[in-house]
């Protein structure tokens, strides 16, 4: 899977956009883009993740860029519960072996501040 | 339902005690994992049970012995343990087949002290 890099804090005004960049300049034409989150001792969980089009649900928007080296996940509107350690892993989505490993890099600690 | 439960949330357990940690879920994923998670770490996987068979093991030493007696349900048995494996055990579940996607949902973790 590629590495990817991100910046290990960041702050952010309550009901602000928190935007939270990652670069993947290694990765792979068959490698997603997928954000995960945890808050403060709880377990990880799922936001989002995209291909090569930009993606949005109800938790957040992902805009890659078009030659896909980096991504950046937005939360529209920051709440003080979006304090969280964020992170953006980049892997295959085919089946089989080690295609089920979910390498979690050091992540952003996002601090929404009120 | 997107929910994977685990239990028990804390346990303490001295280095001769034998003991299991629990996790369910019924998404009807076949693919389940434990990961363990020391403190200020990102988490780091130990094992993955696809279709209630072992798939993967990330060379973790043999006091670990999990366990997927079927598709709901995995155990994570504990034996002999060292302080240093004292951390957060985190449970998760997908789908077998990574078919554009296949995210991993988490349970809230078993904190595990080990004196």
């Amino acid at each position: 899977d590629a590495k990817t890099t991100q910046p290990t804090s960041m702050d952010c005004a309550e009901g602000r956009a928190a935007n939270l960049p990652c670069n993947h300049s290694t990765i792979s034409g068959n490698e997603y883009v997928y954000w995960y989150r945890q808050i403060h001792s709880q377990g990880p969980q799922y936001i989002i993740h995209g291909l090569k089009n930009n993606e949005t649900n109800e938790m957040a928007s992902l805009i890659i860029t078009e030659d896909r080296k980096s991504s950046t996940l937005i939360l529209p509107h920051a709440t003080l519960r979006d304090t969280a350690v964020y992170y953006c892993i980049v892997r295959v989505a085919y089946s089989g072996g080690s295609n089920y490993k979910l390498t979690f890099g050091k992540g952003t600690l996002l601090t929404v501040n009120p | 339902d997107t929910e994977v439960t685990q239990t028990p949330k804390h346990l303490v357990m001295g280095m001769t005690n034998k003991k299991s940690l629990k996790c369910e879920q019924h998404m009807g994923h076949r693919a389940m994992y434990w990961y363990k998670q020391k403190a200020k770490k990102p988490p780091e996987l130990m094992f993955v049970y696809s279709y209630e068979k072992l798939s993967i093991n990330e060379s973790v030493p043999s006091r670990f012995s999990p366990e997927c007696p079927n598709s709901s349900l995995l155990n994570l048995h504990l034996h002999a343990l060292q302080p240093e494996d004292s951390a957060l055990y985190l449970c998760a579940s997908s789908q077998a087949r990574l078919v554009r996607g296949n995210e991993q949902y988490f349970g809230p973790g078993t904190r595990l002290t080990v004196t």
